[in-house]
């Protein structure tokens, strides 16, 4: 069965780049959320989108935006770039906004040096 | 003090043992429970839900306590393939917001 893909796995960027990272949902998955987990740490919520509208706003940093485009894929956009940055970027995807079915994505390794 | 907080162990057992994992939320409003299981450097993966009336998947059990704002996870008859990481995850009502737990460490030893 067709799962979560996130492009690119691994992703070295400079202090101060930019980087976007692509969520592609389930087919027909119309809600997709976006995680950052630092190492040792817990998934953090970052934002969610249902039917291509944000639906909810976590931890996102200013620098940081992102958007459902109307195929529904996602894209996560950073800007300004910080050490702090480097973390495993999860995307997970869910139908009608149902949090209890969430699957997620390979995740992308983010590392700013 | 964190939105959910687990016991993060680690929790070293024997091949056979019984364990059970808490975890506690501090938003009165949340309104979906689950537990999920990340194994090192993969994504998470949902466990079971967690139901008001507690539920049973083979040898995993979940518990909700509303009043005490308190979930828990049994796990029976530990095998080596239940190593893991089990993450405690509270959605707040409409389900868009989920709060992960900074998860608990299970090793299971031979």
């Amino acid at each position: 069965a067709a799962g979560v893909i996130q492009s690119p796995r691994h992703l070295i960027k400079e202090k101060r780049e930019t980087a976007t990272l692509k969520c592609y949902p389930i087919p027909r998955h119309d809600t997709v959320y976006w995680y950052q987990q630092g190492p040792g740490q817990d998934p953090q919520f970052l934002i969610s989108f249902y039917e291509k509208m944000q639906s909810d706003k976590g931890s996102i940093p200013d620098r940081f935006s992102a958007q459902q485009f109307s195929d529904y894929h996602s894209e996560l956009n950073m800007s300004s770039l910080e050490l702090g940055d480097s973390a495993l970027y999860f995307c997970a995807s869910s139908f009608r906004g149902r949090s209890d079915e969430q699957f997620f994505g390979p995740g992308t390794r983010l590392t700013v040096l | 003090r964190k939105e959910v907080e687990q016991d993060p162990g680690p929790f070293n057992v024997p091949e056979g043992a019984t364990v059970a994992f808490n975890c506690t939320y501090s938003n009165s409003a949340s309104q979906s429970f689950f537990w999920y299981r990340q194994d090192c450097r993969k994504e998470p993966k949902l466990l079971m839900s967690v139901y008001s009336s507690g539920n049973e998947d083979g040898r995993f059990t979940a518990q909700l306590n509303r009043a005490s704002q308190y979930i828990s996870l049994l796990i029976r008859d530990s095998k080596l393939s239940d190593s893991a990481t089990y993450l405690c995850v509270v959605a707040e009502t409409g389900g868009f917001k989920t709060i992960f737990g900074a998860g608990t460490r299970l090793f299971v030893k031979a």
